[in-house]
């Protein structure tokens, strides 16, 4: 079984819906992060949590808020989708920021219409 | 502002070796990563590198200058499953990864 999965893989919605991204993981991890990824550009931040009662924004949070409801559940939601919003997004976990190599989940694409 | 900066697309053949730089330009500096990611799936760890010198894991190795803001990362013995994206990133003052664009690698038989 996948240490790190997402849920959904794929989504369509439509302008102003709500849409929630989740991440769940077996690693027994305190970190976790929410990256988007675009065509031409790197990773970008969208948020990142410490650990349950630790959550930050990161460099594009704007349009995005999440919920860790436990150390192995961290979700994204987009308030009102935009379809400059469409990407393909990732959930990540890390053990501590002394090595921080990041644990990437499947990844779900999102489209925005 | 922060910048990391790769070649945007390399090809090399079956069985040689490639060097894919990265050049970066952040607010501090905590260590270089390097990841894979196969097109459609996620990244996947390759390498790390907090000191100067040449990091050699198998086939891949990375190499670190903090004072010239470059690090390398050298294919060897290149496979056709090597193509993929290559991702250079950064950790800043912050702890943060800052990630490049990455490289596109394609190995042609």
């Amino acid at each position: 079984d996948a240490d790190v999965t997402q849920t959904p893989r794929n989504r369509i919605t439509k302008t102003g819906k709500r849409i929630m991204l989740e991440c769940s993981q077996t690693k027994g991890h305190d970190r976790m992060y929410w990256y988007r990824q675009d065509p031409g550009l790197g990773l970008r931040l969208i948020y990142y949590s410490f650990d349950v009662k630790d959550i930050n924004k990161g460099e594009i949070s704007d349009g995005y808020s999440v919920s860790r409801q436990a150390q192995a559940k961290f979700s994204l939601s987009l308030e009102s989708a935009i379809p400059n919003q469409t990407a393909l997004y990732f959930c990540a976990t890390s053990v501590s920021a002394d090595y921080n190599e990041q644990f990437f989940g499947p990844g779900t694409r999102l489209t925005v219409l | 502002g922060q910048n990391i900066d790769q070649p945007t697309e390399m090809t090399a053949t079956e069985g040689a070796i490639v060097q894919i730089n990265c050049t970066y330009q952040t607010s501090g500096f905590n260590g270089l990563f390097w990841y894979q990611q196969h097109a459609g799936e996620a990244p996947t760890f390759l390498s790390y590198n907090v000191l100067d010198g040449l990091e050699e894991k198998g086939r891949f190795s990375s190499f670190l200058s903090r004072s010239k803001g470059y690090s390398y990362l050298l294919l060897k013995e290149l496979q056709m499953k090597d193509s993929a994206s290559y991702l250079c990133a950064v950790r800043d003052s912050n702890y943060q990864l800052i990630w490049g664009a990455g490289t596109k690698l394609i190995i042609k038989p």
